[in-house]
């Protein structure tokens, strides 16, 4: 079993549309909790991270972490088609652990 | 802005071929790593360099080498390239070892090998 695991995708939803992207990991040593997001031909740039539990918000976008359930959220509101790239959820005690990336098609 | 460059952005080798993928980044950064990313399985790191000539293997370092001799330069080598290497690669630079420190990501080396 991976580390982190996400599911891949494609997901496809419409312009407008609330996006969750969920990531679930098994180390219970994780303090910290990141969003990267990779647009096609790119590298992943940092988009979010969060420590320990708890939410946290930048303009359309909310990381959430539940340590209880060792799962993971970014929740993406109003979606637009300059959102849809791929999106990867990592967990760090020391090292960064990568989730697959899910890949996100938002439709005009 | 931080610069993460790599030398190429598409290369084609053949089976047995010597490979060297080359990253430069201009930040001053500790710490380098080298990934590769394939469907379904994300990102796996190669190894990572916390000095200059320092290395760590990462989780899956066989049938790899690097080179750090500067700060700023971080190089991958496949000894002999095999088909089953074929992927994109990528080259990262954070400020320090700490996993919460942000990693900046070069645009990738897709690498095939015939």
């Amino acid at each position: 079993q991976k580390e982190v695991e996400q599911d891949p995708g494609p997901l496809s939803v419409p312009e407008g549309a609330i996006v969750s992207l969920n990531c679930t990991y098994s180390n219970s040593a994780f303090q910290y909790f990141m969003w990267y997001r990779q647009y096609s031909r790119k590298g992943p740039e940092l988009l979010m991270y969060t420590y320990s539990s708890g939410n946290k918000e930048d303009g359309r976008f909310t990381a959430q972490v539940d340590k209880s359930s060792k799962y993971i959220s970014l929740f993406i509101r109003d979606s637009q088609p300059s959102d849809s790239a791929t999106y990867l959820c990592a967990g760090s005690n020391y090292q960064l652990i990568w989730g697959a990336g899910t890949k996100l098609i938002i439709k005009p | 802005d931080v610069k993460v460059t790599q030398s190429s952005r598409y290369l084609v080798k053949r089976t047995g071929e010597k490979v060297f993928l080359e990253c430069v980044q201009d930040m001053d950064h500790e710490n380098m790593f080298w990934y590769r990313q394939d469907p379904g399985l994300g990102l796996r790191l190669i190894y990572f360099s916390y000095d200059v000539k320092m290395k760590e293997k990462g989780d899956i370092p066989e049938g790899y080498s690097v080179s750090r001799e500067k700060k700023e330069r971080f190089s991958l080598i496949l000894e002999s390239a095999s088909t089953n290497q074929t992927s994109m690669y990528l080259c990262a630079s954070s400020f320090s070892g700490r996993g919460t420190d942000t990693q900046y990501f070069g645009p990738g080396t897709r690498l095939t090998v015939l």
